[in-house]
Formats: C-alpha cells, sequence, structure tokens
C-alpha cells in the first residue's frame, strides 16, 4: 500500500524559534496533501490544504503567516511553524492523496509528529 | 456545511464479545463517502473500513462491518470477536463525492478488556 512518512517524529524548541516538518509521500505522487492538528484525546482538526506548485488553502481561524506550508514537489509537503510557542504543542498530522476525484486515489496519512514548545 | 457526529466518548467490550460504534452526519449532498478510521497508542491513522453512499449494501471487512442508513443519515461499526489489538481511538470521517476533504467525527475511545 501507498506509505506516507513524516519526519521529524518529535521535536522540541524553545519559544520564538521555527521548525520543519515533512510529509513524503514514498511511492506515489501526491497532488494534494494535508495538514491536520490533534490534541490530546480529541478529532483531527484540518488545518490546511496544499496543492503541488499553488497556495496552500488555509482553513478559518489557521494563521498562514504562522504555519507556512510549502508543497514544492509531488512527493514533499513542508510545515513549518514560525515563532513558536507553548500553545502551538501538539501532533501534527498530514495525509496525502494522488490525482483524481473520489476513492480513486485515496487520503494516507502519515505517523504524526509531536511538537513540544518549551 | 458537514458534520459528524460521535456520540459515545468512551466505550469497553470483553475480548470476543461485539461491539457497535454509533456515527451520525449531515449533510445535503447525495453522493458521499463515509470512513471508519482506527487511531491505536502509536497515533498512526489506519483506515478500518470504508462506504460509498451510492452503494446500498453494507460493507465488510473481516470482523469489521457497518450498518449504513441513508435515510437516516447513520453509519455504525460493528466490531465483531473483539480483540486486543482494536483496542484504540475510533473516527467516524465523511468525505464528499467531489471533495478530498475529511469531515471527522470526535471519536470513540474503545477498551477491550481481556
Amino acid at each position: 500500500g501507498a506509505v506516507v512518512s513524516q519526519h521529524p517524529s518529535r521535536v522540541i524548541c524553545k519559544s520564538g524559534t521555527s521548525v520543519k516538518i515533512e510529509c513524503r509521500s514514498l511511492d506515489f505522487q501526491a497532488t494534494t496533501m494535508f495538514w491536520y492538528r490533534q490534541f490530546p484525546k480529541q478529532s483531527l482538526m484540518l488545518m490546511a490544504t496544499s496543492n503541488e506548485g499553488s497556495k496552500a488553502t488555509y482553513e478559518q481561524g489557521v494563521e498562514k503567516d504562522k504555519f507556512l506550508i510549502n508543497h514544492a514537489s509531488l512527493t514533499l509537503s513542508t510545515l513549518t511553524v514560525t515563532s513558536a510557542h507553548p500553545e502551538d504543542s501538539s501532533f501534527y498530522i498530514c495525509s496525502a492523496r494522488g490525482p483524481g476525484t473520489g476513492l480513486t486515489y485515496e487520503q494516507y496519512f502519515g505517523p504524526g509528529t509531536r511538537l513540544t514548545v518549551t | 456545511a458537514q458534520t459528524v457526529t460521535q456520540s459515545q466518548p468512551e466505550m469497553s467490550v470483553q475480548e470476543a464479545e461485539t461491539v457497535t460504534l454509533s456515527c451520525t452526519y449531515d449533510t445535503s449532498e447525495s453522493n458521499y463517502y463515509l470512513f471508519w478510521y482506527k487511531q491505536p497508542p502509536s497515533r498512526q491513522m489506519i483506515l478500518v473500513i470504508r462506504q460509498e453512499a451510492y452503494k446500498q449494501q453494507n460493507a465488510t471487512e473481516n470482523r469489521f462491518s457497518v450498518n449504513f442508513q441513508k435515510a437516516a443519515k447513520s453509519f455504525s461499526l460493528k466490531i465483531s470477536d473483539s480483540q486486543l489489538g482494536d483496542t484504540a481511538m475510533y473516527f467516524c470521517a465523511f468525505m464528499r463525492y467531489t471533495g478530498n476533504q475529511f469531515y471527522f467525527g470526535t471519536g470513540t475511545s474503545l477498551t477491550v478488556i481481556p
């Protein structure tokens, strides 16, 4: 099956610094990638949708200047948390899907990245 | 807008027994997809089962089956012969036929008791 990786799996950074999280589709080309945020014992909250070669579409309430998303290639999307603060500590999950619509190309989830801001 | 509701925050079941997780949704769409995802302690999201709304037959995958009631906008998951490895958070999700965004429910934490 299709595999999506995320790196790093865990990261600790100091308040005010920036951190980059990578999401890679290992064996398929992902025209669309999604970034989610998940707080403990809560559901996944969609942050943004990124399409290869174009600007990401952010959900309402998500600061685009704080959460920078780059989908520069068909296998890589990055999420950069800029000027991180303790309230940005969370579990970040990406998912990827190939071209087409409907279930022809499903979404595949990465294993997630736990970000802790001290 | 689409909403997905899971009214059971926590459930438990004895090993080898059967358990049913509830999910309701609200949409004005006529064609869409429904999913159940499992998130074990590792936090990796795993697809359990999916249902196309235009199919009347309920989907089944080994020990997992759904009861899809389109008119009632209900999509419950039945787990038969529960196993310890079934312990996880279970999320119900909706996707529009022409869209690619998931709408997730709030989740049900299932514990299988040995």
